[in-house]
Protein backbone atom coordinates (compact mmCIF):
# COMPACT_ATOMS: atom_id res chain seq x y z
CA UNK A 1 0.00 0.00 0.00
CA UNK A 2 1.09 3.32 -0.83
CA UNK A 3 1.37 6.35 2.08
CA UNK A 4 2.59 10.03 1.87
CA UNK A 5 3.68 11.47 5.20
CA UNK A 6 3.74 15.41 5.40
CA UNK A 7 4.71 15.85 9.01
CA UNK A 8 4.25 19.63 9.20
CA UNK A 9 0.35 21.18 9.72
CA UNK A 10 0.82 24.45 9.59
CA UNK A 11 3.77 26.87 8.27
CA UNK A 12 3.80 30.65 9.05
CA UNK A 13 6.43 32.51 7.52
CA UNK A 14 6.70 36.63 6.68
CA UNK A 15 6.52 38.01 3.19
CA UNK A 16 10.42 37.19 1.02
CA UNK A 17 11.47 34.02 3.47
CA UNK A 18 11.78 30.70 1.59
CA UNK A 19 9.50 28.18 2.65
CA UNK A 20 10.55 23.96 2.43
CA UNK A 21 7.45 21.72 3.06
CA UNK A 22 8.83 18.09 3.58
CA UNK A 23 7.15 14.89 2.18
CA UNK A 24 7.51 11.39 2.72
CA UNK A 25 6.83 8.57 1.11
CA UNK A 26 6.20 4.78 1.20
CA UNK A 27 5.78 2.41 -1.72
CA UNK A 28 6.45 -0.96 -3.04
CA UNK A 29 6.95 0.04 -6.44
CA UNK A 30 9.83 0.36 -7.79
CA UNK A 31 8.38 2.94 -10.48
CA UNK A 32 6.22 5.85 -9.49
CA UNK A 33 5.56 9.47 -9.99
CA UNK A 34 5.82 12.34 -7.19
CA UNK A 35 3.90 15.82 -7.04
CA UNK A 36 3.35 18.78 -5.36
CA UNK A 37 0.00 20.28 -5.88
CA UNK A 38 -1.78 23.98 -4.47
CA UNK A 39 -5.13 23.91 -3.07
CA UNK A 40 -6.14 28.33 -2.34
CA UNK A 41 -9.40 28.92 -0.39
CA UNK A 42 -11.00 28.18 -3.75
CA UNK A 43 -10.57 24.63 -3.24
CA UNK A 44 -9.43 23.89 -6.44
CA UNK A 45 -6.29 21.60 -6.23
CA UNK A 46 -3.37 23.39 -9.06
CA UNK A 47 -0.50 21.30 -10.10
CA UNK A 48 2.81 22.42 -9.09
CA UNK A 49 5.52 20.10 -9.63
CA UNK A 50 6.33 16.21 -11.07
CA UNK A 51 9.23 14.10 -10.94
CA UNK A 52 9.22 10.29 -12.22
CA UNK A 53 11.13 7.62 -9.94
CA UNK A 54 13.93 7.42 -11.91
CA UNK A 55 15.06 11.09 -11.99
CA UNK A 56 16.70 12.21 -8.72
CA UNK A 57 17.94 15.40 -10.34
CA UNK A 58 16.77 18.25 -8.55
CA UNK A 59 15.58 21.58 -10.36
CA UNK A 60 14.67 24.65 -9.73
CA UNK A 61 11.41 26.20 -11.53
CA UNK A 62 10.92 29.53 -11.22
CA UNK A 63 10.54 30.54 -7.71
CA UNK A 64 9.99 26.33 -7.15
CA UNK A 65 12.64 24.06 -6.45
CA UNK A 66 12.84 20.49 -5.46
CA UNK A 67 14.78 17.68 -3.33
CA UNK A 68 14.03 14.65 -4.68
CA UNK A 69 15.77 11.74 -2.53
CA UNK A 70 15.08 8.23 -3.33
CA UNK A 71 17.05 7.19 -0.68
CA UNK A 72 15.33 8.25 2.05
CA UNK A 73 11.94 8.17 -0.02
CA UNK A 74 11.51 12.08 0.28
CA UNK A 75 10.77 14.73 -1.65
CA UNK A 76 10.65 18.05 0.25
CA UNK A 77 9.54 21.23 -1.82
CA UNK A 78 10.92 24.64 -1.66
CA UNK A 79 9.56 28.15 -2.60
CA UNK A 80 11.94 31.02 -2.75
CA UNK A 81 10.86 34.97 -1.49
CA UNK A 82 7.93 33.80 -0.35
CA UNK A 83 4.85 36.10 -1.59
CA UNK A 84 1.32 36.59 0.23
CA UNK A 85 0.00 34.87 -2.83
CA UNK A 86 1.74 31.60 -1.81
CA UNK A 87 -0.89 31.34 0.91
CA UNK A 88 -2.61 28.11 0.55
CA UNK A 89 -2.58 24.46 1.28
CA UNK A 90 0.15 22.16 0.00
CA UNK A 91 -0.27 18.16 -0.96
CA UNK A 92 2.60 15.94 -2.02
CA UNK A 93 1.31 13.11 -3.45
CA UNK A 94 1.98 9.81 -5.01
CA UNK A 95 1.24 7.64 -8.23
CA UNK A 96 1.75 4.31 -9.43
CA UNK A 97 3.28 3.81 -13.05
CA UNK A 98 1.51 0.43 -14.54
CA UNK A 99 -0.84 0.42 -17.36
CA UNK A 100 -3.89 0.19 -15.03
CA UNK A 101 -2.93 3.15 -12.63
CA UNK A 102 -4.24 5.84 -14.87
CA UNK A 103 -4.46 9.10 -12.61
CA UNK A 104 -4.97 7.25 -9.31
CA UNK A 105 -2.84 9.85 -6.59
CA UNK A 106 -2.22 8.78 -3.06
CA UNK A 107 -1.54 12.37 -1.27
CA UNK A 108 -0.69 13.36 2.00
CA UNK A 109 -2.10 14.99 4.96
CA UNK A 110 -1.19 18.64 3.33
CA UNK A 111 0.62 21.68 5.09
CA UNK A 112 -1.24 24.84 5.38
CA UNK A 113 1.63 27.71 4.21
CA UNK A 114 0.50 30.99 5.81
CA UNK A 115 2.84 33.81 4.28
CA UNK A 116 2.49 37.50 5.91
CA UNK A 117 2.99 40.55 4.70
CA UNK B 1 -10.15 25.97 -23.05
CA UNK B 2 -12.69 25.07 -20.69
CA UNK B 3 -11.79 24.09 -17.29
CA UNK B 4 -13.20 21.52 -14.97
CA UNK B 5 -16.51 22.61 -14.19
CA UNK B 6 -18.62 21.09 -10.91
CA UNK B 7 -21.88 21.41 -9.44
CA UNK B 8 -24.01 22.20 -7.54
CA UNK B 9 -21.03 23.88 -5.23
CA UNK B 10 -22.64 23.44 -2.01
CA UNK B 11 -25.94 21.53 -0.84
CA UNK B 12 -27.08 20.13 2.56
CA UNK B 13 -28.51 16.66 2.41
CA UNK B 14 -29.99 14.22 5.47
CA UNK B 15 -28.77 11.14 6.66
CA UNK B 16 -30.47 8.52 4.24
CA UNK B 17 -30.72 10.39 1.46
CA UNK B 18 -29.12 10.30 -1.89
CA UNK B 19 -27.01 12.74 -3.61
CA UNK B 20 -25.70 13.19 -7.08
CA UNK B 21 -22.78 15.51 -8.26
CA UNK B 22 -22.09 16.62 -11.63
CA UNK B 23 -18.62 17.57 -13.30
CA UNK B 24 -18.34 18.21 -16.72
CA UNK B 25 -14.52 17.39 -17.83
CA UNK B 26 -12.15 19.97 -19.61
CA UNK B 27 -11.64 20.03 -23.08
CA UNK B 28 -10.10 17.50 -24.89
CA UNK B 29 -9.86 15.12 -21.62
CA UNK B 30 -11.69 11.59 -21.47
CA UNK B 31 -10.55 10.62 -18.48
CA UNK B 32 -12.50 11.75 -14.96
CA UNK B 33 -11.26 10.85 -11.52
CA UNK B 34 -13.46 12.01 -8.51
CA UNK B 35 -11.58 12.41 -4.72
CA UNK B 36 -13.26 12.74 -1.52
CA UNK B 37 -11.75 15.31 0.85
CA UNK B 38 -12.82 15.12 4.36
CA UNK B 39 -12.17 18.89 6.35
CA UNK B 40 -8.43 19.48 6.89
CA UNK B 41 -7.46 16.12 5.32
CA UNK B 42 -5.85 15.53 2.05
CA UNK B 43 -8.25 13.96 -0.82
CA UNK B 44 -8.78 10.59 -1.21
CA UNK B 45 -9.54 8.85 -4.86
CA UNK B 46 -12.63 7.25 -5.05
CA UNK B 47 -12.96 5.79 -9.04
CA UNK B 48 -12.03 7.10 -12.05
CA UNK B 49 -13.27 6.70 -15.06
CA UNK B 50 -12.21 6.06 -18.74
CA UNK B 51 -14.16 5.73 -21.55
CA UNK B 52 -17.45 5.40 -19.86
CA UNK B 53 -16.21 2.15 -18.15
CA UNK B 54 -15.01 2.51 -13.90
CA UNK B 55 -10.91 2.26 -14.64
CA UNK B 56 -9.93 1.67 -10.89
CA UNK B 57 -11.68 2.32 -7.64
CA UNK B 58 -10.53 3.64 -3.78
CA UNK B 59 -11.13 1.65 -0.45
CA UNK B 60 -14.99 3.46 -0.79
CA UNK B 61 -18.27 1.15 -0.69
CA UNK B 62 -20.44 0.15 -3.71
CA UNK B 63 -23.25 3.00 -2.08
CA UNK B 64 -20.84 5.19 -3.88
CA UNK B 65 -20.99 4.46 -7.79
CA UNK B 66 -20.75 6.82 -10.78
CA UNK B 67 -21.20 7.37 -14.67
CA UNK B 68 -19.20 8.98 -17.43
CA UNK B 69 -21.49 9.85 -20.63
CA UNK B 70 -20.36 9.92 -24.65
CA UNK B 71 -18.93 13.33 -23.81
CA UNK B 72 -16.52 12.58 -20.92
CA UNK B 73 -18.63 14.93 -18.60
CA UNK B 74 -19.28 12.38 -15.18
CA UNK B 75 -21.65 11.90 -12.14
CA UNK B 76 -20.91 10.79 -8.52
CA UNK B 77 -23.82 9.40 -6.96
CA UNK B 78 -23.77 8.69 -3.23
CA UNK B 79 -26.84 6.75 -1.57
CA UNK B 80 -27.58 6.06 1.81
CA UNK B 81 -25.69 9.14 2.97
CA UNK B 82 -23.98 8.64 6.46
CA UNK B 83 -22.50 11.89 8.73
CA UNK B 84 -19.15 10.88 7.62
CA UNK B 85 -19.80 11.38 3.94
CA UNK B 86 -19.80 15.37 4.60
CA UNK B 87 -16.63 16.39 2.56
CA UNK B 88 -15.58 18.24 -0.29
CA UNK B 89 -15.68 16.64 -3.73
CA UNK B 90 -13.40 16.99 -6.22
CA UNK B 91 -13.64 15.76 -9.88
CA UNK B 92 -10.66 15.79 -11.88
CA UNK B 93 -9.81 14.94 -15.37
CA UNK B 94 -7.00 14.50 -18.07
CA UNK B 95 -5.74 13.52 -20.94
CA UNK B 96 -5.41 9.56 -21.16
CA UNK B 97 -2.27 8.52 -19.45
CA UNK B 98 -1.74 4.82 -19.13
CA UNK B 99 1.11 4.65 -17.27
CA UNK B 100 0.16 7.20 -14.48
CA UNK B 101 2.27 10.41 -13.90
CA UNK B 102 -0.15 12.71 -16.10
CA UNK B 103 -0.85 15.93 -14.42
CA UNK B 104 -4.51 16.16 -13.58
CA UNK B 105 -6.96 19.45 -14.06
CA UNK B 106 -9.36 19.93 -11.14
CA UNK B 107 -12.15 21.48 -10.58
CA UNK B 108 -13.64 23.51 -7.15
CA UNK B 109 -15.20 21.33 -6.02
CA UNK B 110 -18.90 20.27 -4.56
CA UNK B 111 -19.34 20.90 -0.63
CA UNK B 112 -21.67 18.27 0.45
CA UNK B 113 -22.96 18.65 4.47
CA UNK B 114 -25.00 15.37 5.85
CA UNK B 115 -26.98 16.41 8.98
Amino acid sequence: AQKVTQAQTEISVVEKEDVTLDCVYETRDTTYYLFWYKQPPSGELVFLIRRNSFDEQNEISGRYSWNFQKSTSSFNFTITASQVVDSAVYFCALSEAFIDAGNKLTFGGGTRVLVKP
Amino acid sequence: ETGVTQSPTHLIKTRGQQVTLRCSSQSGHNTVSWYQQALGQGPQFIFQYYREEENGRGNFPPRFSGLQFPNYSSELNVNALELDDSALYLCASSSPNIGGGGELFFGEGSRLTVL
